[in-house]
Formats: structure tokens, C-alpha cells, sequence
């Protein structure tokens, strides 16, 4: 069965502070991985990795995958409040039972102190 | 573009009985696919339909299921309620498969209390 764990689980820093979270998978065969915020509780797309070693960004944020080692890590630089929120990291399997699917991890809080 | 709707946002119901819920992609998308989100088990597929057919399924029993019409427009119906299936269920779109596509819209959600 497909697995994501995503550490830390919860996180709290102050504006201004350099964030990284971390997800870690188990899939067959692997397609992508996919990054997404949830603040209240529609989450909105951020990211998706299909490559090792290809920084994708935008703005404050980036994410980089290792395909080798089977994780991701999602970068936060200069953090506001406005980064509150859960972050999460899921897998989509392309052969199998896994063909297909999203699997997401159980999500990191950041909660942003001014 | 309007987003992805769903209702009812927040429903009451006991034990047995059944509940339908609905959702309503972003205008030309033909994928729409359901999660189950509770803060023990966080987000969980449910299932994806495209085109009216269900392209995959999750690891839930049969008292779920759903369906999409032509219009794209699908629902999601829970038979038999147990407390366990009190949960925020989100429905999101895409464009093409979710599996490819990897940019899913998620709606506001349903809340279901089970009482």
C-alpha cells in the first residue's frame, strides 16, 4: 500500500523565519508528487514534481524531489503570516492498484506568529 | 471561472441513515474525484469519476458510492451512516485525470456529523 509521511507534523515560527518541510513516500511505481495548502478548507495546488533534482518555485516557496532517496522537501524563505496553514504532500502511483490515485500524507500545520 | 460548488456545505445526520451529497466542477472539466478528510486519517481518495465512468476507487466499503452526469456534475451517497463517517468530504476537479493532471480544484466541502 501506498504511504506518505510528511514531518514535521505541526511547526511554529515567527515572520521572517526559513521554513522546511519534509515528505517522505512509499508507491508503486512512481508518476508525480504534488504539493498543496489547505487554509481554511479548500486545498489550492502548489507544486507538482515529476523529476529528481528540478527546483520548481514560485515566489517565496520552492520544492526540490529525490526520486533516489524517495522524498521531498518544500522550502519556505521569509515567512508571513499569510503562510498559516497545512501543507500537503501527495503521491500518485502509475501502475497497480496504485495506478492513478493520490495519496496524501497526514499534513504539516505552520502556523506563522508576527 | 466559478469554482468548484459543493452542497449541501454542512448536514446532521444519525446512525442508518443515508446521506447525497453533490458537487459541481469548474465549467469544462471532465474529471471530478471525492476525498475523505478527518484529522485521524487526514485527506483519503475516495474515488474518480471522468466521463460519467468511475476510473478509479479508494479503499472504502460499498455503502459509498457515486456517480457523474453528462453534464459533468457528480454525487457522492453514504448508505447506512456509522459515527465513523463523520468527516469534511471534498469533491475537486481537473481537467483531465487527476492522476496526470495533478493540479486538482478543490470545492469548500460537505461536513457531515453523524450523530
Amino acid at each position: 500500500e501506498d504511504k506518505v509521511v510528511q514531518s514535521p507534523l505541526s511547526l511554529v515560527v515567527h515572520e521572517g523565519d526559513t521554513v522546511t518541510l519534509n515528505c517522505s513516500y512509499e508507491v508503486t511505481n512512481f508518476r508525480s508528487l504534488l504539493w498543496y495548502k489547505q487554509e481554511k478548507k479548500a486545498p489550492t495546488f502548489l507544486f507538482m514534481l515529476t523529476s529528481s533534482g528540478i527546483e520548481k518555485k514560485s515566489g517565496r516557496l520552492s520544492s526540490i524531489l529525490d526520486k533516489k532517496e524517495l522524498f521531498s522537501i518544500l522550502n519556505i524563505t521569509a515567512t508571513q503570516t499569510g503562510d498559516s496553514a497545512i501543507y500537503l504532500c501527495a503521491v500518485v502511483g502509475a501502475g497497480g492498484t496504485s495506478y492513478g490515485k493520490l495519496t496524501f500524507g497526514q499534513g504539516t500545520i505552520l502556523t506563522v506568529h508576527p | 471561472k466559478a469554482g468548484v460548488t459543493q452542497t449541501p456545505r454542512y448536514l446532521i445526520k444519525t446512525r442508518g441513515q443515508q446521506v447525497t451529497l453533490s458537487c459541481s466542477p469548474i465549467s469544462g472539466h471532465r474529471s471530478v474525484s471525492w476525498y475523505q478528510q478527518t484529522p485521524g486519517q487526514g485527506l483519503q481518495f475516495l474515488f474518480e469519476y471522468f466521463s460519467e465512468t468511475q476510473r478509479n476507487k479508494g479503499n472504502f466499503p460499498g455503502r459509498f458510492s457515486g456517480r457523474q452526469f453528462s453534464n459533468s456534475r457528480s454525487e457522492m451517497n453514504v448508505s447506512t451512516l456509522e459515527l465513523g463517517d463523520s468527516a469534511l468530504y471534498l469533491c475537486a476537479s481537473s481537467l483531465g485525470l487527476a492522476g496526470y493532471t495533478g493540479e486538482l480544484f478543490f470545492g469548500e466541502g460537505s461536513r457531515l456529523t453523524v450523530l
